[in-house]
């Protein structure tokens, strides 16, 4: 099955700086790339997706890039903001018409400090 | 819409006893998804439906866990018996035809003693 791998695990910035959080997956057959956000106690939350026929997509101060050969794909986050203080989830799907199969990464407590 | 709705929030059970977590998904989507988290694991899909049937049960850790979906408006995780170590944030997430975005429910935060 599909593996996903997400680092670094934690992550401490200082607010206005950028942040990037990095994961790599395992199936070749991966074709969809969802981010999402959990605050403390809350549920997550997408933020940000990608689909395997696009490289780069953007969202304000968000961003993910895709590398289909390498098959990593990250997140970036601009001029950040305390509240962007959370644990951030990357996953990937083999979409089919069976379902919809997300695996996770074991997640990157990001702190973004003043 | 309520979004998707799972109770109890919370559930202090104690060890051998029965747990069953309830989950009432978002109305006209026809995936459900089971999810566990723990510190050390991460998020974990336990099992997913898809129009009321498992597609998927690979991540149920042991015949412990049961899940089933009766209709399109409810399902149950049901853990008998119960152990210490099932202690988790357990999440209910649905989503769409033809859409890849789960909506996750406020999660049953479970603490078996």
């Amino acid at each position: 099955g599909e593996n996903v791998e997400q680092h670094p695990s934690t992550l401490s910035v200082q607010e206005g700086d950028s942040a990037v959080i990095k994961c790599t997956y395992s199936d070749s057959a991966s074709n969809y790339f969802p981010w999402y956000k959990q605050e403390l106690g809350k549920r997550p939350q997408l933020i940000i997706d990608i689909r395997s026929n696009v490289g780069e997509k953007k969202d304000q101060r968000i961003a993910v890039t895709l590398n289909k050969t390498a098959k990593h794909f990250s997140l970036h986050i601009t001029e950040t903001q305390p509240e962007d203080s959370a644990v951030y989830f990357c996953a990937a799907n083999i979409l089919t018409g069976g379902g919809n199969k997300l695996t996770f990464g074991t997640g990157t407590q990001l702190k973004v400090e003043l | 819409d309520a979004g998707v709705i799972q109770s109890p929030r919370h559930e202090v059970t104690e060890m051998g006893q029965e747990v069953t977590l309830r989950c009432k998904p978002i109305s006209g989507h026809n995936s459900l998804f089971w999810y566990r988290q723990t510190m050390m694991r991460g998020l974990e899909l336990l099992i997913y439906f898809n129009n009321n049937v498992p597609i998927d049960d690979s991540g149920m850790p042991e015949d412990r866990f049961s899940a089933k979906m009766p209709n399109a408006s409810f399902s149950t995780l049901k853990i008998q018996p119960s152990e210490p170590r099932d202690s988790a944030v357990y999440f209910c997430a649905s989503s769409s035809p033809g859409h890849e975005k789960l909506f996750f429910g406020s999660g049953t935060q479970l603490s078996v003693l």
